[in-house]
């Protein structure tokens, strides 16, 4: 499968826990994307990397997240000090030009 | 701020009809315009991209139409079928490439 990749599917964890999810975009994109979607709404942006430049970050995204994109390939997205409101799906992208291409997303239960 | 609003949170139709979908904007001046399919508990999937230059896209039964005058973007299914029932979401998208995503309209297609 060559499409855009997402681990863990599913993510259960306990409030004040971190988190780490894992995004792997299409080999030759160089543009990858993180969005949050909550039941109801869009997915929101939340940041952007071309290659492993963090190029954008959505005023959503507080001090408790953290994206990386260390050589430019696969994605991290890191949660610490999870809250309820964090449960969500969260979303990854990549595209070179025009179309991002989504992966199938992490969809994350705080209890 | 920027604002994308979706016709009617759900639209139901009978099979072989012609569903349109509706998407209006403000406060933006997009380079691209994208439709994409969300199926539930899944990412979105890719369906047509129409540049602001063009004012019509179409792929075998879609059609999307895009007036940067009024801001307006229509989205048909001809033909419709059951297996068309799901979220459509219509994004924006700015030369930067990130998009911003209306909360979506849900199709129901009865046979």
């Amino acid at each position: 499968d060559t499409g855009v990749s997402q681990d863990p599917r599913h993510k259960i964890t306990k409030r004040g826990q971190n988190v780490t999810f894992r995004c792997d975009p299409i080999s030759e994109h160089n543009r990858l994307y993180w969005y949050r979607q909550t039941l109801g709404q869009g997915p929101e942006f939340l940041t952007y990397f071309q290659n492993e430049a963090q190029l954008e970050k959505s005023r959503l995204l507080s001090d408790r997240f953290s994206a990386e994109r260390p050589k430019g390939s696969f994605s991290t997205l890191e949660i610490q000090r999870t809250e309820q409101g964090d449960s969500a799906m969260y979303l990854c992208a990549s595209s070179s030009v025009g179309v991002a291409f989504f992966g199938q997303g992490t969809r994350l239960t705080v209890v | 701020s920027q604002k994308i609003e979706q016709n009617s949170e759900a639209l139901n139709i009978q099979e072989g009809k012609t569903a349109t979908l509706t998407c209006n904007y403000t406060n933006y001046s997009p380079a691209y315009l994208q439709w994409y399919r969300q199926d539930p508990g899944r990412g979105p999937v890719f369906l047509l991209l129409i540049r602001e230059n063009e004012k019509e896209k179409r792929k075998e039964r879609l059609k999307v139409t895009f007036d940067t005058t009024l801001k307006q973007s229509l989205f048909h299914i001809t033909a419709s079928q059951p297996a068309d029932s799901a979220t459509y979401l219509c994004a924006l998208q700015g030369n930067a490439g990130k998009s911003t995503f209306g909360d979506g309209t849900t199709l129901t297609v009865k046979p």
